[in-house]
């Protein structure tokens, strides 16, 4: 059964060090999305992706926070100068026109 | 915007009993889909089932059904036949429009399935 593949699924860095999250939708999905989920906390919405733009973004995802879909397969999150409150699971997700969002296993990003 | 209450923090049940697990959903909107989605200890999210705001039958994924009352704004989750590999923490979401737009969650629900 296909999936959403995300790499790595741990991540640790410097306050103020760049990272680049990693993903791999659903190969016939056209829409994109990134979560986060703060340890002990509800998953939060960050940014949606479709046709090679941004369609919807949250308060959160501000000028420190870019994606971008470099190819066919591959959909990723930058984050510029990461910052202690960064830390969290990340998820990517990717869905169709029907059903749910299919999300990948999380990268722990971990912030030092 | 939308919100998601999930009220109960945990919820204990017996191997092959039926559990219920609570959601209800605020929104102005006509058109809007609800989801529920399961993360076991190891931390992914796994989708289980949707119902969208126009469909009239409740939702059914194997074991997994949808009580969907849309009068009283709530998309309870019901599992039957718990199994040990049921306990997670259980997530309901809804979405404003289609199923493409973002997911709001709720807090969730931690259920402990005992032999």
């Amino acid at each position: 059964e296909p999936e959403v593949t995300q790499t790595p699924s741990h991540q640790v860095t410097q306050m103020g060090q760049e990272v680049i999250l990693r993903c791999v939708p659903i190969s016939n999905h056209l829409y994109f999305y990134w979560y986060r989920q703060i340890l002990g906390q509800k998953v939060e919405f960050l940014v949606s992706f479709y046709n090679n733009e941004i369609s919807e973004k949250s308060e959160i995802f501000d000028d420190q926070f870019s994606v971008e879909r470099p190819d066919g397969s591959n959909f990723t999150l930058k984050i510029r100068s990461t910052k202690l409150e960064d830390s969290a699971m990340y998820f990517c997700a990717s869905s169709v026109l029907a059903g749910g969002q299919f999300f990948g296993p999380g990268t722990r990003l971990t912030v030092l | 915007a939308q919100k998601i209450t999930q009220t109960q923090p945990g919820m204990f049940v017996q191997e092959k009993e039926a559990v219920t697990l609570d959601c209800t959903y605020d929104t102005s909107d006509q058109s809007y889909g609800l989801f529920w989605y399961k993360q076991p200890s190891s931390g992914e999210m796994i989708f289980l089932i949707y119902q969208g705001s126009y469909d009239e039958q409740n939702a059914t994924e194997g074991r997994y059904s949808l009580n969907f009352q849309k009068a009283r704004k709530s998309a309870n989750l019901v599992i039957s036949a718990s199994q040990l590999g049921d306990s997670a923490m259980y997530f309901c979401a809804t979405s404003r429009g289609s199923t493409l737009g973002r997911l709001y969650f709720g807090r969730g629900t931690q259920l402990t399935v005992w032999p």
